[in-house]
């Protein structure tokens, strides 16, 4: 069955970096796009940052476009986010999510656990 | 970017009404549009995509319209389980919007 694992979440202070992982199995994981959604304590969903299934396309929130970075690796099934110059507003539950595409239409199937990023002092 | 206007935020119904929740878009974006459920403290689920469309599982009793600008998630009678917060999302432009939620509660 497919598998997200997030991890890498934890207290940092602000203006430090974090790198975020996310586990894949269960399926071809070079073969999809995947994403990153956060949310923040008690707040709605937002979308982060996305990758095509290859790596060459990568597109970003305006909110951290220039701090984060998405990534992956298809060698260990593996979806990363490297968070630099994070800040208290980046505090959020942190969410990989696999994209799908039927016919012409394009949605997340299947989401990880999530994992906490808090930023403090 | 295209912004993504649920309404209402919150509404408090009883097991076995009707009811909608609305989604506007700040662009039209044909039917590129999906519908979530969350429960507190797990993970968004997919209900529908295609605006449309049911995932596979999800119950007839969802239903979706809509088209451009304007959708709609009913839910035809609701089961206990249903309570939870529903977010649309965008799929038009490459910058997944999310609404901000609306908040199902128990009457």
């Amino acid at each position: 069955q497919v598998q997200l694992v997030e991890s890498g979440g934890g207290v940092v202070q602000p203006g430090r970096s974090l790198r975020l992982s996310c586990a894949a199995s269960g399926f071809g994981f070079s073969s999809y796009a995947m994403h990153w959604v956060r949310q923040a304590p008690g707040k709605g969903l937002e979308w982060v940052a996305s990758v095509s299934y290859d790596g060459s396309d990568k597109y970003y929130a305006d909110s951290v476009r220039g701090r984060f970075t998405i990534f992956r690796d298809n060698s260990k099934s593996t979806l990363y986010l490297q968070m630099n110059s994070l800040s208290a507003e980046d505090t959020a539950v942190y969410y990989c999510a696999r994209e799908v595409i039927i016919q012409l239409w394009l949605s997340f199937d299947y989401w990880g656990q999530g994992t906490l990023v808090t930023v403090s002092s | 970017d295209i912004q993504m206007t649920q309404s209402p935020s919150s509404l408090s119904a009883s097991v076995g009404e009707r009811l909608n929740i609305t989604c506007r878009a700040s662009q039209t974006i044909g039917t590129s549009l999906n519908w979530y459920q969350q429960k507190p403290g797990k993970a968004p689920k997919l209900l529908m995509y295609a605006a449309s469309r049911l995932q596979d599982g999800v119950p007839s009793r969802f239903s979706g319209s809509g088209s451009g600008t304007d959708f709609a998630l009913s839910i035809s009678s609701l089961h206990p389980e249903d309570f939870a917060t529903y977010y649309c999302q965008q799929s038009h432009s490459s910058l997944y919007s999310f609404g901000q939620g609306t908040k199902l509660e128990i009457k």
